[in-house]
């Protein structure tokens, strides 16, 4: 019973280059969230999604960032020409519901690397 | 808006010390609170949680209780091992719309020998 899958784990852009970042829910969870850590910090929320829907994005910078859930395939986390503070620790999260008592289960994060 | 707050660490502890790592939320409703840990490298593991006022939630040895009337939930665990060492969060659920969560910073635990 497979976890949260995300990948790649380590990521390295220059400025001004793209970033993908892919994510795998476990199986049976059609909620993915995705969460951007800072070094010594805690997690901050970026966005909520369903299958092929947005739901809260809240969370995201209004440029740059864009998210999506396809009916097929794993979650994507695009960030474009990406700048040396988007240097962090990406974590999706998955649920089996949306209720406020269904814990989120964490993949093991990608780490962005701008130089 | 809703909130968690932890103490600051790092926190260290000599192997089989008793461990108490505050937290305290703020919210507008009635939320779920969270323990989560994470170890070097490594995603966040849910640790315990308690969904209502005076739930204790445990494992592994943690344990804490959801008090309404001090909002808090501490976090403690009588003995620790040095294999406890990694970073603790907090994390409340508001019960809103969706299933948001809103984390602490982090406490970072260092159990020595």
């Amino acid at each position: 019973n497979a976890g949260v899958m995300q990948n790649p784990r380590h990521l390295v852009r220059r400025r001004g280059q793209e970033a993908r970042l892919r994510c795998s829910p476990m199986k049976g969870h059609s909620h993915v969230y995705w969460y951007r850590q800072l070094p010594e910090e805690g997690l901050k929320f970026m966005v909520y999604l369903q299958k092929e829907n947005i739901i809260d994005e809240s969370g995201m910078p209004k440029e740059r960032f864009s998210a999506e859930f396809p009916k097929e395939g794993p979650s994507i986390l695009r960030i474009q020409q990406v700048v040396r503070g988007d240097s962090a620790a990406y974590f999706c999260a998955s649920s089996q519901t949306a209720s406020y008592n269904s814990p989120l289960h964490f993949g093991n994060g990608t780490r962005l690397t701008v130089t | 808006g809703d909130s968690v707050t932890q103490m600051e660490g790092p926190v260290t502890l000599s192997e089989e010390a008793f461990l108490t790592i505050n937290c305290t939320y703020t919210a507008t409703g009635y939320p779920s609170l969270f323990w989560y840990v994470q170890y070097p490298g490594e995603g966040l593991q849910l640790l315990l949680k308690a969904t209502k006022a005076d739930d204790k939630g445990s494992n592994k040895g943690f344990e804490a209780t959801y008090r309404k009337e001090t909002t808090s939930f501490h976090l403690e665990k009588g003995s620790v091992q040095v294999s406890d060492s990694a970073v603790y969060f907090c994390a409340l659920s508001d019960g809103g719309d969706f299933n948001k969560f809103y984390f602490g910073s982090g406490t970072k635990l260092n159990v020595k020998p």
